[in-house]
């Protein structure tokens, strides 16, 4: 079955340290690969895609097939980075259905 | 360019019971998903509407159902309210059958069955 989970519901980490937040993918077809992000009373909003290969407000993410992980991470946490995360996955066997992980809350510490 | 809008925004109901619920896509967008987020997790696909048709479906028995109108505003119906409906209901239109996968959501309608 299609699964994404985000081992971690809640990840707390200091102004300026590294921040990674997990995602890991079941699926036996091409992946595509999202983050979604909401800030507080703001609606969810798409913060990056794999096939982009971008860096968004200092984030990036990297598709590992091979440990079906799609992981995101940014080298300095700034405090407005404080949100809740989703991981996303869009089946390639169905244009309209994208999965969503449990989220994971990122929390910075000033 | 005028987002997704959604109504109402908070509505209590009673086992049993039913509710329509109404979005309004983005300005430009023919696709409207909809989603089922309970508390403390993730969103849950229920279905997508594309040109007034139905285009996918999640697990969600019958009595979740939709419409789109020509000017691609959607509802989503649900008959025989059970406690466990209780959630925030999200719309998210997309331009297209959600390719890119980026979708664009409304703030939500929170839905109580007691």
């Amino acid at each position: 079955a299609q699964r994404v989970t985000q081992p971690e519901k809640l990840l707390s980490v200091f102004k300026g340290a590294p921040v990674e937040l997990k995602c890991n993918y079941s699926y036996s077809g091409s992946p595509e690969l999202f983050w979604y992000v909401q800030y507080s009373r703001q609606r969810l909003q798409l913060l990056l895609r794999h096939i982009s290969r971008e860096s968004i407000k200092g984030f990036t993410a990297d598709l590992n097939k091979g440990e079906t992980s799609f992981h995101l991470k940014k080298p300095f946490a700034q405090e407005e980075d404080s949100a809740m995360y989703y991981c996303a996955l869009k089946l390639s066997s169905s244009a309209s259905k994208i999965i969503f992980g449990s989220g994971t809350r990122l929390s910075i510490r000033p | 360019e005028t987002g997704v809008t959604q109504s109402p925004t908070h509505l209590i109901k009673t086992r049993g019971q039913q509710v329509t619920l109404r979005c309004s896509s983005q300005s430009g967008h023919n696709t409207v998903s909809w989603y089922q987020q309970a508390l403390g997790q993730g969103p849950q696909f229920i279905f997508q509407y594309y040109r007034e048709e139905e285009n996918g479906r999640g697990n969600f028995p019958p009595r979740f159902s939709g419409l789109q109108f020509p000017n691609y505003s959607s509802e989503l119906n649900v008959n025989a309210l059970e406690l466990d409906d209780s959630a925030l209901y999200l719309c998210a239109s997309s331009l297209g059958t959600g390719n890119t996968g980026e979708l664009f959501f409304g703030e939500g309608s929170r839905l109580t069955v007691l």
